[in-house]
């Protein structure tokens, strides 16, 4: 089974903190996914990578950045923590998108409260 | 990416079978349909993809006419079990393009 674990399922955090959001898999997934969701929004994403060391912006970049440093590990991190930042955090990883019943498979996600 | 219009919410009694639409009328040629169910306080999970006709398996059908404009996901008999929300996606499944997901139609399904 793949695996797609997020390090924390619930994280506090002060305004102007420094937080890192780890997500690792465990099936060698080339793709990885950041998204935040937030109610009537639906998902929104992140940034994204298609290889180590390698990050595209997705629809909302702002105030967040990424790192890959390895192909098992994305890392979501916000540099200075804000309270619109609240949010519950997904992260995915995906075979390169090709054929048929290529998915991509979900974390349980991290709820970030910044107070 | 093609955009995709579906229902906010639908409501179901158990034991109906329910259809949730999706339309997405600048869908390209190479562009696969996808549909992603979320639970709450889970990560979404595949479902179902297809790209033109019929495609059925254990969990739900997919329908998509000849135009592939829209597409309908097909749930046989729900259970108060499959109150989620549903996702539908349309895009390349070749390459590394990104998985972009509207804002989903919630279904409640009610005793």
């Amino acid at each position: 089974d793949v695996k797609v674990t997020q390090s924390s399922r619930y994280l506090v955090k002060r305004t102007g903190e420094k937080v890192f959001l780890e997500c690792v898999q465990d099936m060698d997934h080339e793709n990885m996914f950041w998204y935040r969701q937030d109610p009537g929004l639906g998902l929104r994403l992140i940034y994204f990578s298609y290889d180590v060391k390698m990050k595209e912006k997705g629809d909302i970049p702002e105030g967040y950045s990424v790192s890959r440093e390895k192909k098992e590990r994305f890392s979501l991190i916000l540099e200075s923590a804000s309270t619109n930042q609240t949010s519950m955090y997904l992260c995915a990883s995906s075979l390169p998108l090709r054929g048929l019943n290529t998915e991509a498979f979900f974390g349980q996600g991290t709820r970030l409260t910044v107070v | 990416l093609a955009k995709t219009t579906q229902p906010i919410s639908m409501d179901s009694y158990e034991g109906q079978e329910v259809n949730i639409t999706c339309s997405h009328n600048n869908i390209a040629t190479n562009d696969y349909i996808t549909w992603y169910q979320q639970f709450p306080s889970q990560g979404p999970r595949f479902i179902i993809q297809g790209y033109k006709t019929k495609v059925t398996n254990e969990v739900a059908s997919l329908f998509i006419p000849a135009d592939r404009k829209s597409s309908t996901l097909s749930l046989p008999r729900v259970s108060l079990s499959d109150t989620a929300v549903y996702y539908c996606l349309v895009g390349l499944t070749v390459g590394n393009t990104p998985l972009v997901f509207g804002k989903g139609t919630r279904l409640s399904v009610i005793a």
